[in-house]
């Protein structure tokens, strides 16, 4: 089946520095994937979708220019969260789309943690 | 805008038990819904998919169920065991979109399953 996956699985970061997360798909292209946060005990909230070869879509709320979404290829989408923030502590998840029609895979997510 | 709604909240029951998680949705004018489970500080795995076509679908001890004119799915589990301790969420697409995988969640079902 579809297979996505998600580095890091945890990063801790000093306050102002950036952090880049990286989601590939390992069996399939994806034209779009799709970059969502969950908080402790919440559910995932969407932040933006990433098209390959095009600019991100971010939903409203999100400052694209905190959250930079780099899709360069068919199987690689990166997340760069600039100059971060404990704000932005926070478990970033990617998911695409499985052109075989089962769905949507997930990958394992990035647990971000700014001190 | 859809909204996703998962009851209950939290479910603890003892090993062998069958149980119903709920799922309902405020637009019926969904492609899908699909089940995944959640793993503490992981990510998401899919369980199941249902297509707007079909009533149900059936892995294993699982069996999910869509009745979309009403807005309901229901995740059924049977002979429970304390592997099956996870979160588990719906999800469907936004309303009035493709199905190009900007999914809603609902808040998840966290289930204990104690031996």
């Amino acid at each position: 089946g579809a297979v996505v996956s998600q580095h890091p699985s945890w990063v801790i970061c000093k306050s102002g520095t950036s952090v880049k997360i990286e989601c590939r798909s390992l069996d399939f292209q994806a034209t779009t994937m799709f970059w969502y946060r969950q908080f402790p005990k919440q559910s995932l909230m969407l932040m933006a979708t990433s098209n390959e070869g095009s600019k991100a879509t971010y939903e409203q709320g999100v400052e694209k220019d905190k959250f930079l979404i780099n899709h360069a290829s068919l199987t690689l989408s990166t997340l760069t969260v600039t100059s971060a923030h404990p704000e932005d502590s926070s478990f970033y998840i990617c998911s695409a789309r499985d052109l075989g029609g089962l769905g949507y895979t997930f990958g394992s997510g990035t647990r971000l943690t700014v001190v | 805008k859809q909204e996703v709604t998962q009851i209950p909240a939290a479910l603890s029951v003892p090993e062998g038990e069958n149980l119903v998680l709920n799922c309902s949705f405020t637009d019926s004018a969904i492609y899908n819904l699909q089940w995944f489970r959640q793993d503490p500080g992981k990510g998401l795995t899919s369980l199941l998919l249902i297509q707007s076509s079909q009533r149900e679908q059936t892995s294993g001890r699982l069996n999910a169920s869509l009745d979309k004119s009403s807005g309901r799915s229901t995740l059924y589990i049977a002979a429970s065991q304390p592997g099956d301790s996870a979160t588990y969420l719906c999800a469907v697409p936004y309303a009035g979109g493709t199905s190009y995988g900007k999914l809603t969640f609902g808040q998840g079902t966290i289930l204990t399953v104690h031996p």
